[in-house]
């Protein structure tokens, strides 16, 4: 049971450079969404989608891209990265409301520093 | 919008202690409300849930209960251990968006 799989763990980048961060669930989830965890500020959705091809904003979606082509994968792309873009990110997956259970899986998490 | 508000800590407590915290919410409709933990360099795992006004969620010893007429969701324990030190986060969630998280309520147990 792999549930849902980030990748990388831990990454540093330089002030301008993009990276994708991965994520894969084989739950059949329909939800998946994308947070930042910061000190004090608990963790801020930066995009969600509600299926393949369905993608929106969440709080905090400035410098961030994503696309949903298949219901397995969300990437999350950093087009020019910043400092203040250094966080803990996480990815998660749940089935849709209405459904008998929408609890959502978390993956492990990526560790993010900007220099 | 919808939002979560819960307690600030962090809270420190001697084992066996008993514990709240305190979880409020606004939304409009029905959202169906989490408690998650976040033990030390791991992801999040859902401790309980409720889908519905005045459902209990119980898990670990751990219970809270949806007061749609409060607009709450307490988390309580009756006698806390040194394992359950973590980052409690109260959550909700409604259709056709994601989950909404509070900022975290740390919690330390001393023995």
């Amino acid at each position: 049971n792999a549930g849902v799989t980030q990748t990388p763990k831990f990454q540093v980048l330089k002030t301008g450079q993009s990276m994708t961060l991965q994520c894969a669930q084989d739950m059949n989830h329909e939800y998946m969404s994308w947070y930042r965890q910061d000190p004090g500020m608990g963790l801020r959705l930066i995009h969600y989608s509600v299926g393949a091809g369905i993608t929106d904003q969440g709080e905090v979606p400035n410098g961030y891209n994503v696309s949903r082509s298949t219901t397995e994968d969300f990437p999350l792309r950093l087009l020019s990265a910043a400092p203040s873009q250094t966080s803990v990110y996480f990815c998660a997956s749940s089935f849709g409301q209405g459904r008998a259970n929408t609890e959502a899986f978390f993956g492990q998490g990526t560790r993010l520093t900007v220099v | 919008g919808n939002s979560v508000t819960q307690m600030e800590g962090p809270v420190t407590l001697s084992e066996e202690a008993f514990l709240t915290i305190n979880c409020t919410y606004t939304a409009t409709g029905y959202p169906s409300l989490f408690w998650y933990v976040q033990y030390p360099g791991e992801g999040l795992q859902l401790l309980l849930k409720a889908t519905k006004a005045d459902d209990k969620g119980s898990n670990k010893g751990f219970e809270a209960t949806y007061r749609k007429e409060t607009t709450s969701f307490h988390l309580e324990k009756g006698s806390v251990q040194v394992s359950d030190s973590a980052v409690y986060f109260c959550a909700l969630n409604q259709a056709g968006t994601a989950l909404i998280f509070g900022k975290g309520t740390t919690l330390s147990v001393s023995s």
